[in-house]
Parts: C-alpha cells; sequence; structure tokens
C-alpha cells in the first residue's frame, strides 16, 4: 500500500494479558516513529528507530513496553501484562530520511487499545 | 511540564468566522509543524516553518513562527465545517537529547458549525 498500515485497527484486552501492535512504514522510508495518543489529547512520543537501530526509547512509560525493528522495515510495538492506563490509540509514523525536524512525517491510522 | 502549550483547547464558531490558534514554548525549536487531525485518522502535515518570523499560506490557513522560534500562530479565515478537526503543533531539535524526534502540543479542538 501507499501509506502507513497499523495493525489490529482495534485491540481489546484483559489487563495482565500481553499485546502486541504491527506497523508497516512506507517502503524505503528510514525513520520509524511510535507515539501514544490519549483521547482528545497531542501524541506523546514512545520510540524512534532509523533503519533497525532504535535510537531514542526515551519515552517508553515503563519496562512492560518494548518495540522492535529487526530488519529495519516492519515494526512491532509490545507491551506486557496490560493495565488499564495503557489504554490509548498508539500511532505509528515513518519519514523518508532520518529524524522528524525536518521532515514530514506520515502517520497511520492507529490501533486503539482498550485495557478492561 | 508540558514543552509545548496550546490554546485555546476548545474552539467552537459558526461558519465564516476567523480565528487563530496559538502555540507556545519556553524552548527555541529547530522547526515547528502544524497538523490536522480527524477522529479514527492520524495526523496530517499541514505546514513547517524552520525561520524566526516565517510567515506561510495555504489557501484560508496562515502560519507563523515567532521571530524567536519559540512559538507560532494559526490562523483561519472564513473557516468551513470542513475545517472541523484537531490541531497539533509539533516542535522538532536538530540537536541535543531531543534530537530526531517531534513533541507534540496537547491539541486545540476546533468545532465550525455551519
Amino acid at each position: 500500500g501507499a501509506g502507513v498500515s497499523q495493525s489490529p485497527r482495534y485491540k481489546v484486552a484483559k489487563r495482565g494479558q500481553d499485546v502486541a501492535l504491527r506497523c508497516d512504514p512506507i517502503s524505503g522510508h528510514v525513520s520509524l516513529f511510535w507515539y501514544q495518543q490519549a483521547l482528545g489529547q497531542g501524541p506523546e512520543f514512545l520510540t524512534y528507530f532509523q533503519n533497525e537501530a532504535q535510537l531514542d526509547k526515551s519515552g517508553l512509560p515503563s519496562d512492560r513496553f518494548f518495540a522492535e525493528r529487526p530488519e529495519g522495515s516492519v515494526s512491532t510495538l509490545k507491551i506486557q501484562r496490560t493495565q488499564q492506563e495503557d489504554s490509548a490509540v498508539y500511532l505509528c509514523a515513518s519519514s523518508p530520511r532520518g529524524g522528524a525536524t525536518l521532515e514530514k512525517l506520515f502517520f497511520g491510522s492507529g490501533t486503539q487499545l482498550s485495557v478492561l | 511540564t508540558q514543552l509545548l502549550e496550546q490554546s485555546p483547547q476548545f474552539l467552537s464558531i459558526q461558519e465564516g468566522e476567523n480565528l487563530t490558534v496559538y502555540c507556545n514554548s519556553s524552548s527555541v525549536f529547530s522547526s515547528l509543524q502544524w497538523y490536522r487531525q480527524e477522529p479514527g485518522e492520524g495526523p496530517v502535515l499541514l505546514v513547517t516553518v524552520v525561520t524566526g518570523g516565517e510567515v506561510k499560506k495555504l489557501k484560508r490557513l496562515t502560519f507563523q513562527f515567532g521571530d524567536a522560534r519559540k512559538d507560532s500562530s494559526l490562523h483561519i479565515t472564513a473557516a468551513q465545517p470542513g475545517d472541523t478537526g484537531l490541531y497539533l503543533c509539533a516542535g522538532g531539535f536538530l540537536r541535543g537529547t531531543s534530537y530526531g524526534k517531534l513533541t507534540f502540543g496537547q491539541g486545540t479542538i476546533l468545532t465550525v458549525h455551519p
């Protein structure tokens, strides 16, 4: 596809369950970002990859959150032992070159996670 | 502490009115971007400004970057219902610990009534 694809679109998890969220960036895009967005709020930075290297994971809220991009394309955000406060929309974005400061970020439609 | 403060947080106006959204910070940014997001979708880039004092126009939208590169504004002339959405500003740095990532404001929810 031409855009950033995220799956699943919606995920309902029971508290304590592990979840995995997938992001397919635009082909050839070097940078990949994960953001967390609460309803009606701005996205909060989670982590950033340049190719397969995770350059910044300072936004991950706890060690229950883990992200990977092993071959420099598809990325997975994993949340272990989910808690109710993890409920949010998780957005993935990619950009053609390194970083986002001067680049256009292309966002996916997000995965809406609800933890019951 | 919010690095980027947007105001107002909510804006409800009638079609044809003008409006301005503000984005303020105590930090100096290398760039400032504005995005618009509709429900159930990801944000879509509207504009990037990089030079202090820069003004960019996109049809009825006018974007300004403050001289000191700490603040920005988005002005919409003659708003239309299709302008309804969440407007986000995002700041970026070219060096330092925040290099590479964008930091978003909390957003302004705009509703334009027909």
